[in-house]
């Protein structure tokens, strides 16, 4: 199976600033013959289901605000909020599709400091 | 819009099967650019990706789960559902159903989510 390692466990940013998120698969996710990394990011509110923000590591999902962004490739990804706002508070979470079983990153606890 | 609606008792005694029933909306399940999956997530914990199926009924299982784990798909009532069997405790979670987009060989990422499904397993 493909582990994903999402670090840090949790974030306090202030209002304003950029937050980072980072993910480290245990093997390489990016298909040679597409050339596309197989890697989503998912944003979790309190309460409510996951939302997809990325997919193919760095494609914005419509509707998803652009200070949401997606990079890396291969093992090792991030994913960025340029200027963080209060409805950002959330748990995310990776994802890879390589391969199955389909696993998710333990999540990373994003807070207002 | 595409919705999603888990349905399905939300307790069960231990050593009972967990059945649930995922209805889609606003969409036609019978898409081959689809499969259709269950994640569940024990409360307080992460995601755990529980088995997927598309329309024509093949199924993938996650292996930790597969000895217990059924999935069917309907296509007459654009539902399908989730039986997982020997239930213990540790199966107690939110259960959600989703659709996956695949593409090429990728095993997709979901871009559609039920609201959930507490499940508690308790006698």
């Amino acid at each position: 199976d493909i582990v994903m390692t999402q670090s840090p466990d949790s974030l306090a940013v202030s209002l304003g600033e950029r937050a980072t998120i980072n993910c480290k698969s245990s093997q390489n996710i990016l298909y040679r013959s597409d050339n596309r990394n197989y890697f989503a990011w998912y944003q979790q509110r309190a309460g409510q289901p996951p939302k997809l923000l990325i997919h193919w590591a760095s494609t914005r999902e419509s509707g998803v605000p652009d200070r949401f962004s997606g990079s890396g490739s291969g093992t090792d990804f991030t994913l960025t909020i340029s200027s963080l706002q209060a409805e950002d508070v959330a748990v995310y979470y990776c994802q890879q599709y390589y391969s199955f079983p389909i696993t998710f990153g333990q999540g990373t606890k994003l807070e207002i400091k | 819009q595409l919705q999603l609606q888990e349905s399905g008792p939300g307790l069960v005694k231990p050593s009972e099967t967990l059945s649930l029933t995922c209805t889609v909306s606003g969409g036609s399940i019978s898409s081959s650019h689809f499969y259709w999956a269950w994640i569940r997530q024990p409360p307080g914990k992460g995601l755990e990706w529980i088995g997927s199926i598309p329309y024509s009924g093949s199924t993938y299982y996650n292996s930790s789960l597969k000895s217990r784990v059924t999935i069917s798909v309907d296509t007459s009532e654009n539902q399908f559902s989730l039986k997982l069997s020997s239930v213990t405790a540790a199966d107690s979670s939110v259960y959600y159903c989703a659709r996956q987009v695949i593409t090429g060989i990728s095993r997709g990422y979901f871009d559609f989510w039920g609201q959930g499904i507490l499940v508690t397993v308790s006698s």
